[in-house]
């Protein structure tokens, strides 16, 4: 079955870049989403179609896809940046990876 | 903005039913692809179904497959997710999302979720 693999965890200092990896086999050829959700609340679409940006959402995050990983980058962290990060795609079904948490410290 | 409300969480035991319904407001219900995301207490996320924007068509997770069953009602704005032989293991908020261009695209936006708790 296709996969999704995502660390459970990134730490980060305000102010510097925290770069969250997702990876699945060919994961390149498949369109990517990303989703911001802080406790409590629902998930935030904050990048849709590998490197698109919805309205709304700041340009400090940015994504990218190639070969088997997939990367959602925030340039400038911010504390209310912290919160669980969740990679998307699609291959014969909608598969979510496992979340990485980003601290920023 | 799109709204999105879910209704219908509960406690029920095992081997129960429960319903879950979604009220969608402010865009056109009926041009649009939805979808049913479940999240266990301190998990991640997992799909559970998916429905076309007709109706015509309908896709399961594995683990609910011949026990969950998605609809919607194009005329009242509602998506439901009818759920039998309810498990342990099914506990979790369960999440609405609206899904673009169609039921293989992203999730653009989601409802606040409602939570189901099966328990003895």
């Amino acid at each position: 079955s296709f996969d999704l693999t995502q660390a459970p965890s990134v730490s980060v200092s305000p102010g510097q870049t925290a770069s969250i990896t997702c990876s699945g086999h060919n994961l390149g050829y498949k369109y990517v989403s990303w989703y911001q959700q802080k406790p409590g609340q629902s998930p935030v679409l904050v990048i849709y179609q590998n490197t698109r940006r919805p309205s709304g959402i700041p340009e400090r995050f940015s994504g990218s896809n190639s070969g088997n990983t997939a990367t959602l980058t925030i340039t400038g962290t911010q504390a209310i940046d912290e919160a669980d990060y969740y990679c998307q795609a699609w291959d014969a079904k909608t598969v979510f990876g496992g979340g990485t948490r980003v601290t920023v410290l | 903005d799109v709204q999105l409300l879910e209704s219908g969480g509960d406690l029920v035991q095992p081997g129960g039913s429960l319903r879950l319904s979604c009220a969608a407001s402010e865009f056109t219900f009926q041009y649009y692809a939805m979808t049913w995301v479940r999240q266990a207490p301190g998990k991640g996320l997992e799909w559970v179904s998916s429905i076309t924007d007709n109706g015509g068509s309908t896709y399961y997770a594995d683990s609910v497959k011949g026990r969950f069953t998605i609809s919607r009602d194009n005329s009242r704005n509602t998506l439901h997710l009818q759920m039998t032989s309810l498990r342990a293991e099914d506990s979790a908020v369960y999440f609405c999302a609206r899904v673009i261009p169609d039921w293989s695209g992203y999730h653009s936006s989601w409802g606040r979720g409602t939570l189901v708790t099966v328990s003895s």
